[in-house]
């Protein structure tokens, strides 16, 4: 099945240290999302971008969809400790689809 | 909130056994989907359904079978287990269209199969 290129698989950082992250692919989307995953739990939605060009924040974190709809990056300003966990993104396919497609992942690591 | 609840946080099975994964949405979700999740390999997609009765193969739909006899209910069946299906199981639900308001993600069933 499809997969998103998501980049980096990890990082280890410093605490207050900023964090970018990114997802591309050869396919057009309609829909980017972002979510983190916890240690030991289910992925939760972050962000949900509609448009091409759209620059979206949530508290700390921005957003945006990419231009040519095949990609999108992430970025995580002043991390802290409860940044850590497993990034992922995923993105609806133009056309439609019932189902989305998602990225491998991305491993924060953050030491205080 | 829209909660998805799966029944066990883990669990531990013989090789062989017939194990069953089940899946609860309280918000009247048409879709419901199953997905495994692998160190390195990120979220694989096992089997989805857009309505009850309806299923639909995903990437990686062998060994395993699911069931759907309520909107709210999605069960995963391992029908022998191997220990190669010794995995983190994530089951999700969407309304309608994926890219309006993303899945909803249960906590997560870690499955160990000796």
């Amino acid at each position: 099945g499809q997969q998103l290129n998501q980049s980096p698989q990890s990082m280890f950082i410093q605490e207050g240290e900023d964090v970018s992250m990114n997802c591309t692919s050869s396919s057009i989307f309609n829909t980017w999302l972002w979510y983190k995953q916890d240690p030991g739990e289910g992925p939760v939605l972050l962000i949900a971008l509609y448009k091409a060009g759209e620059l979206t924040s949530n508290g700390r974190l921005t957003a945006q969809f990419g231009i040519t709809r095949k990609d999108s990056f992430l970025n995580i300003s002043a991390s802290i400790p409860s940044d850590v966990g497993i990034y992922f993104c995923a993105g609806q396919l133009w056309g439609g689809s019932e189902k989305l497609v998602f990225g491998k992942g991305m491993k924060l690591t953050v030491n205080p | 909130d829209v909660k998805v609840t799966q029944s066990s946080r883990y669990l531990v099975k013989r090789t062989g056994e017939k194990v069953f994964l089940e899946c609860v949405q309280d918000m009247d979700h048409e879709n419901m989907f199953w997905y495994r999740q692998d160190p390195g390999l990120g979220l694989r997609l096992i089997y989805f359904s857009y309505d009850v009765k309806m299923k639909e193969k995903g990437d990686i739909p062998e060994g395993y079978s699911v069931s759907r006899e309520k909107k709210e209910r999605f069960s995963l069946i391992l029908e022998s287990a191997s220990t190669n299906q010794t995995s983190m199981y994530l089951c999700a639900s969407s309304l309608g269209s994926p890219g309006d308001y993303g899945y909803t993600f249960g906590s997560g069933t870690r499955l160990t199969v000796v």
